[in-house]
């Protein structure tokens, strides 16, 4: 079974800080993917960014950017400029690549706040 | 382009009663996954409906069961509710093919209670 685990429950930096959350994950599969979910405290969660384990490439979207250790199973989020609407909990989840059901297994979370 | 959307928003309920939950996909999405998410924890995965069948089952008991409809919206179901089924409940909808992962969308979810 695949686990994941964010060893960080909280975080805070200031706004405009550079920030990183870690997440490292337990598989033997060798295709798969890997996500990072934000839930602000108004609970909706929120795709952050999305790696697949082929791609050496890492993943960017704007000021996320992730660092992908396929060998070392690890995978963290690196937040940019922070911003006061940075403030959630952010999961790291793991999802095989496979035919049919796809279920998400997801990290205990991280709490980050971004102070002003 | 309407999301996830979910039903109700709160809900208080005692032990021993049942409960019925929805979930309407987001447009153009037939899969619906179900998640568990009890407070300061991440979410568990409880089940997947495609085509109108249960596909993939989490590590819940026959307590929880569920329906997809025709039009891909869905229900869970939990029976003899117990304590710990207190938690908030998140429907996320997905259109994966031939393999290829399609990122789940999340809706608002469920917060339940049980006294």
């Amino acid at each position: 079974a695949q686990t994941v685990t964010q060893s960080q429950p909280e975080m805070s930096v200031q706004e405009a800080e550079t920030v990183t959350l870690s997440c490292t994950y337990d598989t033997s599969e060798n295709n798969y993917y890997l996500f990072w979910y934000k839930q602000p405290p108004s609970r909706q969660m929120i795709l952050v960014i999305r790696q697949e384990a082929y791609k050496q490439q890492n993943a960017t979207e704007n000021r996320f950017s992730v660092n992908f250790q396929k060998a070392a199973k690890s995978f963290s989020l690196k937040i940019s400029d922070s911003q006061l609407g940075d403030t959630a909990m952010y999961f790291c989840a793991f999802m095989k690549r496979l035919q049919g059901a796809q279920k998400l297994v997801f990290g205990q979370g991280t709490r980050l706040t971004i102070n002003p | 382009d309407a999301g996830v959307t979910q039903s109700p928003t709160h809900l208080i309920k005692t032990r021993g009663q049942q409960v019925t939950l929805r979930c309407s996909p987001k447009s153009g999405h037939d899969t619906v996954s179900w998640y568990q998410q009890a407070l300061g924890q991440g979410p568990q995965f409880i089940f997947q409906y495609y085509e109108e069948e249960e596909r993939q089952r989490g590590n819940f008991p026959d307590r929880f069961s569920g329906h997809q409809f025709p039009n891909y919206s869905s229900e869970l179901n939990v029976n003899a509710l117990l304590l710990g089924d207190s938690a908030l409940y998140l429907c996320a909808s997905s259109r994966p093919r031939g393999g290829r992962v399609e990122t789940q969308y999340f809706g608002p979810g469920t917060r339940l209670l049980v006294l």
